[in-house]
């Protein structure tokens, strides 16, 4: 199946750092999506990307389709305690069917006082 | 709306017993999926289903069966649980593009 490479992996941070991490694969994907998981919950949606270039921000979060698109990022601005969670990259594979999104493995953001 | 709902939030289980967890969801969206999440592994996709009465299988659906009898209820089945289906499990749903999740299943096979 489709791989999408998610890096970093984890991310230890002093609060009011910004954050950037970032996905990519092999194949073109039509749609990027990121979302937040905190623990004990399921994904949220943060952002959603429909078109190479598009730069899309939500608050303090900015997230942007690849030209390519083979890849997205995502900043965050001045991170906060609450931003502390795992965000995934998703994407839906150009012609991909009806069989949902691929999903990254997650970037683990940790906030140090 | 509630969105996506499931149910039980955790559970113990045997190995041998079997268990469904259950999905529903209130946003008459076509497209359900069951996925679970192992530590570090991101989402694997068990089951997903593109409307009432159908199913289908997707990346890691053994050990699991699953059933769409109406556009709301989406439930997983396990049969006969083995310890490497401990995880949690999330169900979403999705109308177009992005996809709602449900707030997890906590499953431990012991």
């Amino acid at each position: 199946g489709q791989q999408l490479n998610q890096s970093p992996q984890s991310m230890f941070i002093q609060e009011g750092e910004d954050v950037s991490m970032n996905c990519t694969s092999s194949s073109i994907f039509n749609t990027w999506l990121w979302y937040k998981q905190e623990p004990g919950e399921g994904p949220v949606l943060l952002i959603a990307l429909y078109k190479a270039g598009e730069l899309t921000s939500n608050g303090r979060l900015t997230a942007q389709f690849g030209i390519t698109r083979k890849d997205s990022f995502l900043n965050i601005s001045a991170s906060i305690p609450s931003d502390v969670g795992i965000y995934f990259c998703a994407g839906q594979p150009w012609g991909g069917g009806a069989d949902g999104l691929t999903f990254g493995k997650g970037t683990h953001l940790i906030i140090q006082p | 709306n509630a969105g996506v709902t499931q149910t039980p939030k955790f559970r113990i289980l045997k190995i041998g017993q079997s268990m469904t967890l259950q999905c529903t969801q209130d946003m008459n969206h076509n497209y359900m999926y069951w996925y679970r999440q192992d530590p570090g592994m991101g989402l694997k996709l068990i089951y997903y289903s593109v409307g009432a009465g159908i199913t289908d299988k997707g990346e890691v659906p053994n050990g699991y069966n699953v059933s769409r009898s109406t556009t709301e209820d989406f439930p997983l089945r396990l049969e006969l649980a083995a310890p490497s289906q401990t995880s949690v499990y999330f169900c979403a749903s999705r109308l177009d593009t992005e996809a709602f999740f449900g707030q997890g299943t906590r499953l431990t096979v012991v």
